[in-house]
């Protein structure tokens, strides 16, 4: 199984911040990621898909790069409700497995 | 906008099977997509558990696939899911996800916690 690997596992900052979150893959998976964010109790949000395309609704501030087998998501201004947790998943078959999490937390 | 609702028993005894439904607000046909069973353990990541097409291909994750059994009811636009022989390990919120055929989960129904306890 391909295996997805996040850094950091938490992340520190504060409003207007800069943040980036990256995830590596342990084969090559060419665009197939996905991003999602999480708050407490809540299901996951689906952020970005096919590594760079934003999913319709969220906002500009949230991008994602990468292919192959590194892969970023940044927040280019971090705002209040961003504060929550971030999985990367990788798609490239018929199974598909997350990342462990980032959590993105108040400084 | 498609809404997913999932239902089923929020106890179940070790050794026993959990069965949970998943109620769509569509048509499971429809758009070209793709069902699936997400979980989460307390406090820890996601872990995805099975998928099913509308005509009812599956695919399981290999290391619950001797447990677990998927099955799609297109009349009452509803997918299920079966876990046997459960322990303490499978207790977890339990989410149903739609999305595009091998891709990413682009709805989420909001979770239902399973505990399995005697």
């Amino acid at each position: 199984d391909i295996q997805l690997t996040q850094s950091p596992s938490t992340l520190s900052a504060s409003v207007g911040d800069r943040v980036t979150v990256t995830c590596r893959a342990s084969q090559y998976i060419d665009i197939w990621l996905a991003w999602y964010q999480q708050k407490p109790g809540k299901a996951p949000r689906l952020l970005i898909h096919d590594a760079s395309r934003l999913q319709s609704g969220v906002p500009s501030r949230f991008s994602g790069r990468g292919s192959g087998t590194e892969f970023t998501l940044t927040i280019s201004s971090l705002q209040p409700d961003d504060f929550a947790v971030y999985y990367c998943q990788q798609y490239h078959s018929y199974t598909w497995t997350f990342g462990q999490g980032t959590k993105v937390e108040f400084k | 906008q498609v809404q997913l609702q999932e239902s089923g028993s929020r106890l179940v005894k070790p050794s026993e099977t959990l069965s949970l439904t998943c109620t769509v607000s569509e048509s499971l046909s429809s758009g070209g997509y793709t069902w699936r069973w997400v979980r989460q353990p307390p406090g820890k990541g996601l872990e995805w558990i099975a998928y099913t097409s509308h005509s009812g291909r599956a695919s399981y994750n290999s290391s619950l696939k001797s447990r677990v059994t998927i099955s799609v009811d297109r009349s009452k636009r509803q997918f299920s899911l079966k876990l046997s022989s459960v322990t303490a390990a499978d207790t977890a919120v339990y989410f149903c996800a739609r999305g595009p055929d091998s891709g990413y989960f682009d709805s989420w129904g909001q979770g239902i916690l399973v505990t399995v306890s005697s």
